[in-house]
């Protein structure tokens, strides 16, 4: 079936270090992937995509690349600020059958930066 | 402004008494989801709708009910809360072809004594 594993947390930093969060998933068919985050207080907001292997998703600093070899898919940004602290998921989407149109989400990391 | 909209955000209750919580949306999306998320646990999709009268279970639908009579709507009901069921709750939404994009509301905090 269809799962993602994910970095424990919490990850604690200080302003300007590099971030990895890995991701790993298992997935039947060919899944596209995501990065989801979770602001305090508030609801999850897509961050990041890549729908087939060796795309590399983007935004606000942060990238992930799909890895078909590795089964992975890791969250990385060169140098974090304070307003990055915040939860983060990592999820899959089915592709087929009763997984089509279904999101599967990893247990999600805790990041916290430090000024 | 686009938005997902849940009611109400807090609620504490006791076993045993039926309770619904409300999701709106007001951005024409076909497909709608409730999840729960728990410590340690992550996000689980409870049920899942594609379009109006169309529902189907998630990963842990026991003890849950929805409806999807109007496409805006998608209630969660709960007929006998149980404690295992307090939790922090997200209604999402999305078009059918882009799921992977889902739009969440701000969550209901639900505890059950």
């Amino acid at each position: 079936g269809n799962s993602v594993t994910q970095m424990e947390g919490p990850v604690t930093l200080s302003e300007e270090a590099f971030l990895t969060i890995n991701c790993t998933y298992t997935a039947t068919g060919y899944p596209s992937l995501f990065w989801y985050v979770q602001y305090p207080g508030e609801g999850l907001q897509l961050l990041l995509k890549a729908t087939k292997a060796d795309d590399k998703g983007s935004n606000k600093g942060f990238e992930a690349t799909y890895r078909k070899e590795t089964t992975s898919f890791h969250l990385e940004k060169g140098s974090v600020q304070v307003s990055d602290s915040a939860v983060y998921f990592c999820a899959l989407s089915g592709d087929r059958g009763s997984t089509l149109g279904r999101l599967y989400f990893g247990r999600g990391t805790q990041l916290t930066v430090w000024p | 402004e686009a938005q997902v909209t849940q009611n109400p955000r807090y609620l504490i209750t006791v076993t045993g008494k039926k309770l619904t919580v409300t999701c709106s949306q007001n951005m024409n999306h076909e497909y709608m989801s409730w999840y729960r998320q728990d410590p340690g646990l992550g996000l689980r999709q409870i049920y899942y709708s594609m379009n109006v009268e169309v529902t189907d279970k998630g990963d842990v639908p026991e003890g849950y009910k929805v409806s999807r009579k109007e496409k805006r709507n998608f209630p969660l009901i709960l007929e006998s809360p149980s404690p295992n069921q307090t939790s922090l709750y997200f209604c999402a939404s999305s078009f059918v072809g882009q799921v992977y994009e889902q739009y969440f509301g701000p969550g209901t905090r639900l505890t059950v004594t």
